[in-house]
């Protein structure tokens, strides 16, 4: 696709239940974040994936938090047995290049625990 | 601990006016400094961009201006229009390779609304 996709665009889920959270990057970009936006906030670092390598996970705020990156493309979120401070916009970005600064953001799943 | 320090977290301006949000960092190594600007239901969008071998970039109407010395930058926005309402969001990076991982420290963002 033409920029970074993410579904679902909203999931509402009851406390204790797990989740998973879609991101599909733009063609060819190696580089792909996962940042939390909770409401009125910033922007929180989660994880990094760059290619093969071992993903920076030193975001992560909890063992409930877990990622996974598929053959270099499509990335998934896991949160499991939600809490309701876990409601916040979840936001995926990948980079084109190394030297490259610039962020490409979806538009996000916004996720609300009960 | 917060390494970019953004301010005014709400901003209202009258249409044909000067926004100006403001950013701090502490961490000496920075050497890139973007501007990302969110509109309500999208994820942010790169705006514009400078490194510390320059004091000023302009842009349109967008001009980041960036003093070493005192480890502070700003966004200004001239003749700003109902449609630059938007959140922006003050970002800084030590680091552009691969082995960046936290490539990006935000600021909180600023929420601008400017008034017709």
């Amino acid at each position: 696709g033409a920029g970074v996709s993410q579904s679902p665009s909203n999931k509402v889920t009851e406390k204790g239940k797990d989740v998973e959270l879609r991101c599909d990057p733009i063609s060819g970009h190696t580089a792909l974040y996962w940042y939390r936006q909770s409401l009125g906030q910033g922007l929180e670092f989660l994880i990094y994936f760059q290619g093969n390598s071992a993903p920076d996970k030193s975001g992560l705020p909890s063992d409930r938090f877990s990622a996974e990156r598929t053959g270099g493309s499509v990335s998934t979120l896991t949160i499991q047995r939600t809490q309701q401070e876990d409601s916040a916009v979840y936001l995926c970005a990948t980079r084109q290049g190394a030297n490259t600064g610039e962020l490409f953001f979806g538009e996000g799943s916004r996720l609300t625990v009960l | 601990q917060q390494q970019v320090k953004q301010s005014p977290q709400s901003l209202i301006v009258q249409k044909g006016g000067i926004s100006i949000i403001n950013c701090a960092y502490e961490n000496t190594a920075f050497d890139y400094f973007p501007w990302y600007q969110q509109f309500p239901g999208k994820g942010p969008a790169l705006l514009i961009a400078i490194r510390p071998d320059v004091s000023e970039k302009k842009e349109g109407r967008f001009t980041i201006s960036f003093n070493k010395s005192a480890k502070q930058f700003s966004l200004h926005i001239m003749d700003s229009q109902p449609g630059d309402s938007a959140t922006y969001f003050c970002a800084a990076s030590d680091k552009l390779g691969w082995n960046a991982g936290n490539m990006l420290t935000f600021g909180g963002g600023t929420r601008l609304m400017v008034k017709p």
